[in-house]
């Protein structure tokens, strides 16, 4: 079946600009996950949902960081006001379940370059 | 926190050598821990698990053994292919509270060479 996608692959944007990151997770799947990877870098933790709620936003490292799921299917990683530290590879997850025993199955990235 | 540390790469190896990648970790609770691969220009892929102590994941001649009483989960494969090359992540995810995320380790690039 169809794994997670996530769209655009690659954004370049210019700093202070707001983009939009979206991840269509496998169908089914509850519980969906953003994560970065900073060049270098493991991966780190941004925020989990459980259906179209947010039980844990922890890792979201500012206020310019938001996310939303709708239908308990799509969600939109949206950074306002882009800063050159905001350039890394942010991934998308999704499990069937959210406990810590339930695999998490990883989309391609997107790559977001802030000139 | 929890936390995870794993063996800086890259590390280099010939064809039909022994593997380890060292990972150990921090963790209040009983995690979950796993290691995930991420072959060249492919997303990131779950390679095994183990969610109690003394499990044994295995894949693909890939095994990791849960050891609590040294906090590891150190990756192993008998005998590495050209085609095994990547970077491999070990991770956990803890019990309780807040159970769902991952924590990652920094990852090891693994190059085979023929």
């Amino acid at each position: 079946g169809a794994g997670v996608s996530q769209s655009p692959s690659n954004k370049v944007t210019e700093k202070g600009k707001d983009v939009e990151l979206r991840c269509d997770p496998i169908s089914g799947h509850t519980a969906l996950y953003w994560y970065r990877q900073r060049l270098g870098q493991g991966l780190e933790f941004l925020i989990y949902f459980q259906g179209n709620s947010a039980p844990d936003k922890s890792g979201l490292p500012s206020d310019r960081f938001s996310a939303e799921r709708t239908g308990e299917s799509v969600s939109t990683l949206t950074i306002q006001r882009t800063q050159q530290e905001d350039s890394a590879v942010y991934l998308c997850a999704s499990s069937f379940k959210a406990g810590p025993t339930d695999t998490q199955y990883f989309g391609p990235g997107t790559r977001l370059t802030v000139l | 926190g929890d936390s995870v540390t794993q063996m800086e790469g890259p590390v280099t190896l010939s064809e039909e050598a022994f593997l380890t990648i060292n990972c150990t970790y921090t963790a209040t609770g009983y995690p979950s821990l796993f290691w995930y691969v991420q072959y060249p220009g492919e997303g990131l892929q779950l390679l095994l698990k183990a969610t109690k102590a003394d499990d044994k994941g295995s894949n693909k001649g890939f095994e990791a053994t849960y050891r609590k009483e040294t906090t590891s989960f150190h990756l192993e494969k008998g005998s590495v292919q050209v085609s095994d090359s990547a970077v491999y992540f070990c991770a956990l995810s803890g019990h309780g509270g807040g159970g769902n995320k991952l924590t990652f380790g920094t990852g090891t690039q693994l190059k085979v060479e023929l």
